[in-house]
């Protein structure tokens, strides 16, 4: 199975800060990698596929780079909406399998 | 796009349950569904996989279900199901259904239903 690891794993910010989630994976993806924002008591939300295509309607302050192991999800400008829990995800080989996800709190 | 689930509940050890998932403004056969859960406070986990009518709708288990839990579906009344037998109290969690798209992940989700495995 493919792991999914992410840091940091929990992140204190303010509003307005610019903010960089890490995820690795322990065998390259290409570029198959998604990135999901999770609010409390929600569903998860879609926000980049393929490493840094933005899904439609996601504000366009969430940006995705990365290939191979090492990905990461940037969020600039935080605003307080995105004060949530983000997972990476591959399906590049089954298990599809997810991060433990990061946490990003009010400072 | 409109997905949900029903048929969570208390259940105990070594019982079964089955959940709906309810799918409605989309091409149901034409899409990939998968089943995702969280147990209480953790993370998520894919727990599995209905392939689309053009891959015969072939499936695709996490380890830890495969044997014990099945997806299924109606393309006739667009409903996915999960059945799951010999239930373990790690198999609490709530579960959501999702449609799965290849290359990208998945961009649709349901509210989700909760499982909880209980004496």
């Amino acid at each position: 199975d493919i792991q999914m690891t992410q840091s940091p794993s929990t992140l204190s910010a303010s509003v307005g800060d610019r903010v960089t989630i890490t995820c690795r994976a322990s065998q390259s993806l290409g570029n198959w990698l998604a990135w999901y924002q999770q609010k409390p008591e929600k569903a998860p939300k879609l926000l980049l596929y393929q490493a840094s295509s933005l899904q439609s309607g996601v504000p366009s302050r969430f940006s995705g780079s990365g290939s191979g192991t090492e990905f990461t999800l940037t969020i600039n400008s935080l605003q307080p909406d995105d004060f949530a829990t983000y997972y990476c995800q591959q399906c590049d080989s089954y298990p599809c399998t997810f991060g433990p996800g990061t946490k990003v709190h009010i400072k | 796009v409109q997905l949900v689930e029903s048929g969570g509940g208390l259940v105990q050890p070594g019982g079964s349950l089955r959940l709906s998932c309810a799918a409605s403004g989309f091409a149901f056969s034409d899409h990939y569904m998968d089943w995702v859960r969280q147990a209480p406070g953790k993370g998520l986990e894919w727990v599995g996989r209905s392939r689309n009518r053009a891959n015969s709708y072939t499936t695709e288990y996490v380890a830890s279900v495969k044997g014990r839990f099945t997806v299924s579906r109606d393309n006739s009344k667009n409903f996915l199901y999960l059945q799951m037998t010999s239930l373990r109290t790690e198999d609490t969690a709530v579960y959501y259904c999702a449609r799965g798209v290849p290359y990208v992940g998945f961009d649709d989700w349901g509210q989700g239903t909760l499982v909880t495995v209980s004496s």
